[in-house]
């Protein structure tokens, strides 16, 4: 069964660091691994997709690097800004579509 | 274009009732999922369809739990003889494939069980 877990749950940081949030999963035979932020009482929306043949994946500040072989995937936040404080979900897809999450981070980023 | 849409986007019902809760998808995708969302349990697949196959029902919890998709389209999760434990806020996403495309999800119903 697969199992993702998100390290650290929570994250303070000050404004214009550069930070890493970490997801590892059980089971090396994904399709694909995807990024979602979450706002207080919102929906999720879509930062990156990286398909599993791919190594990584860049949009703006963000950058998330995949490895399969370990079960491992990473996003790169540069240069952080307030803007950017939010739940960050990790999510696996490995069967038939469905995705299988993390736990999440909690992201805060302080002026 | 238009994004997901679920409707209602709250709904507070009574323990034993019945609750209905809508999504559409974004026009054309033809694959949508059903997830839910609660403090315990974090975020877990109920249900998905893609076109016209049998729906994928692993995920749903219990056989109080239904959904249908009626024309390809536009989806409803029943909810029978709702339960404490049921309440979360239950997402809806969808995608132009089922395996490799990003999944585009809506706000979500936030469903509570008094």
């Amino acid at each position: 069964k697969q199992e993702v877990t998100q390290i650290p749950a929570a994250l303070s940081v000050p404004e214009g660091e550069n930070l890493v949030l970490n997801c590892s999963f059980t089971d090396s035979a994904i399709y694909n691994l995807q990024w979602f932020r979450q706002d207080p009482g919102k929906g999720l929306t879509s930062l990156l997709l990286i398909q599993s043949s791919q190594r990584e994946q860049t949009s703006g500040r963000l950058n998330a690097s995949l490895d399969k072989s370990s079960g491992r995937s990473t996003l790169y936040i540069a240069a952080s800004q307030p803007g950017d404080s939010a739940t960050y979900l990790c999510a696996v897809n490995n069967q038939g579509g469905k995705l299988i999450f993390g736990q999440g981070t909690e992201l805060s980023v302080k002026p | 274009g238009a994004g997901v849409s679920q409707s209602p986007s709250n709904k507070v019902t009574e323990k034993g009732k019945d609750v209905e809760l809508r999504c559409d998808p974004i026009s054309g995708h033809t694959a949508l999922y059903w997830y839910r969302q609660s403090l315990g349990q974090g975020l877990e697949f109920l249900i998905y369809f893609q076109g016209n196959s049998a729906p994928d029902k692993s995920g749903l919890p219990s056989d109080r739990f239904s959904a249908e998709r009626t024309g390809g389209s536009v989806s409803t999760l029943t909810i029978q003889r709702t339960q404490q434990e049921d309440s979360a806020v239950y997402l809806c996403a969808s995608s132009s494939r089922r395996e490799q495309e990003t999944q585009y999800f809506g706000p979500g119903t936030r469903l509570l069980v008094l």
